[in-house]
């Protein structure tokens, strides 16, 4: 069965503290890896798309990676202005086209 | 640059009751989501639509038609609330159906 994870659930930094999100997947036939960011009673932002394994994006202090099983979402030196809910989506192959499944997100809170 | 509006933001039925959720975007995108978010749960597609003049069921359609007006609209109704529909609405839209979606800000519905 298709499944997205994603771990931690929460994740409490100091600003400055670098650290790292997953999402981890077992799909069969990727097409693409998007993460979006969200904030309190706002729809997902899209941040980036990965489509092959070994390819990496950045933006500001994030930085997403891509692997064959998951991919990681960077967080360098972050700020509160950081604190959202970060989301991955897979998109995979499917019986007459393709779907994207979502993971469950990450709860990033960063302390001044 | 609205992008993707959603309305109402805000709105508590009945069971039983019924209404529709409206949803347009300006962005010329051929293809239109509707989901729901569940704590805890990722985004689930209800319905979408590859193109104007089409639309297919998605992970959990029971209880929900869709309506694709023309390439902006995408409606969805709720013809007999349940309390079990009870959630956060989010209709999207994206160039195709393998790229980047954007989001609105979400309907919050409570069925009581």
């Amino acid at each position: 069965e298709d499944q997205v994870t994603q771990s931690p659930e929460a994740l409490r930094l100091q600003e400055g503290e670098s650290s790292s999100l997953n999402c981890s997947y077992t799909v069969s036939g990727l097409r693409g890896l998007f993460w979006y960011r969200q904030d309190p009673g706002k729809g997902p932002e899209f941040l980036f798309t990965l489509y092959s394994a070994g390819e990496e994006k950045e933006k500001e202090r994030l930085k997403a990676t891509l692997t064959k099983k998951e991919s990681f979402l960077h967080i360098t030196a972050p700020k509160p202005e950081d604190s959202a809910t970060y989301l991955c989506a897979v998109q995979a192959l499917y019986t007459g086209g393709f779907k994207t499944i979502f993971g469950a997100g990450t709860r990033l809170f960063v302390k001044a | 640059n609205a992008g993707v509006t959603q309305t109402p933001k805000f709105q508590v039925l009945k069971t039983g009751q019924s209404m529709t959720l409206q949803c347009a975007q300006d962005m010329n995108h051929n293809s239109m989501y509707w989901y729901r978010q569940d704590p805890g749960m990722g985004l689930r597609l209800i319905y979408y639509s590859a193109s104007e003049g089409t639309t297919d069921k998605g992970e959990v359609p029971n209880g929900y038609n869709v309506s694709r007006l023309n390439k902006r609209e995408f409606s969805l109704r709720l013809e007999s609330a349940a309390p079990s529909q009870t959630s956060v609405y989010f209709c999207a839209s994206s160039r195709q159906g393998n790229t980047e979606a954007f989001f609105g800000q979400g309907t919050r519905l409570t069925v009581v």
